[in-house]
């Protein structure tokens, strides 16, 4: 199946400092990717979805001058968490959809970028 | 609002039968995914259903009812290296946005 990479996988950062984490599709183009964010012992939520050339458009609760994101071509996306503070500290995770597999499962995810911040 | 529901654990025994059961009510529904998410790892994905029924993917099954609001996922011979969390996740909207339930951990014993 496609790959995709996320970088990095773990970041450590001092709290006030932003991060960029990176999201790649290596093999093939997405023109629509999601950034997910995902507490200890707590399922997947959705914050964004990532459209190549225009606007990201955020889930409700999601403040988007914090999380920015910016999908300049249709294999890179990437997702900027500006002032970062301990409640920031998560496991965020990417996917990319296939527009050309035909298959079923046209999302892939990333490996996931683990930060925290002290 | 949208609600994706699924219990929140669940323990089985090795080579027995479990199924994962998980209820939704969303608006837009294009599809129910379920993926498997090991600790620390990015989720894999099982199964896919859009229409009504039951799809089988070896050790794996997953049944729908749109009517329902209503998935379940089967995993049957249960081997020690299936405890993992499983989660449900609704495809909708125009940019097919996947919304992920609560998400189940399974603990497969001896």
């Amino acid at each position: 199946g496609a790959v995709v990479s996320q970088h990095p996988s773990w970041v450590i950062c001092k709290s006030g400092t932003s991060v960029k984490i990176e999201c790649r599709s290596l093999d093939f183009q997405a023109t629509t990717m999601f950034w997910y964010r995902q507490f200890p012992k707590q399922s997947l939520m959705l914050m964004a979805t990532s459209n190549e050339g225009s606007k990201a458009t955020y889930e409700q609760g999601v403040e988007k001058d914090k999380f920015l994101i910016n999908h300049a071509s249709l294999t890179l996306s990437t997702l900027t968490v500006t002032s970062a503070h301990p409640e920031d500290s998560s496991f965020y995770i990417c996917s990319a959809r296939d527009l050309t597999g035909g298959s079923a499962d046209t999302q892939y995810f990333g490996p996931g970028t683990r930060l925290t911040v002290l | 609002g949208q609600n994706i529901d699924q219990p929140t654990e669940m323990t089985a025994t090795e080579g027995a039968i479990v199924q994962i059961n998980c209820t939704y009510q969303t608006s837009g529904f294009n599809g129910l995914f379920w993926y498997q998410q090991h600790a620390g790892e990015a989720p894999t994905f099982l199964s896919y259903n859009v229409l009504d029924g039951l799809e089988e993917k070896g050790r794996f099954s997953s049944f729908l009812s749109r009517s329902k609001g209503y998935s379940y996922l089967l995993l049957k011979e249960l081997q020690m290296k299936d405890s993992a969390s499983y989660l449900c996740a609704v495809r909708q909207g125009g940019f097919q946005k996947l919304v992920f339930g609560t998400g189940t951990r399974l603990l497969v014993s001896p």
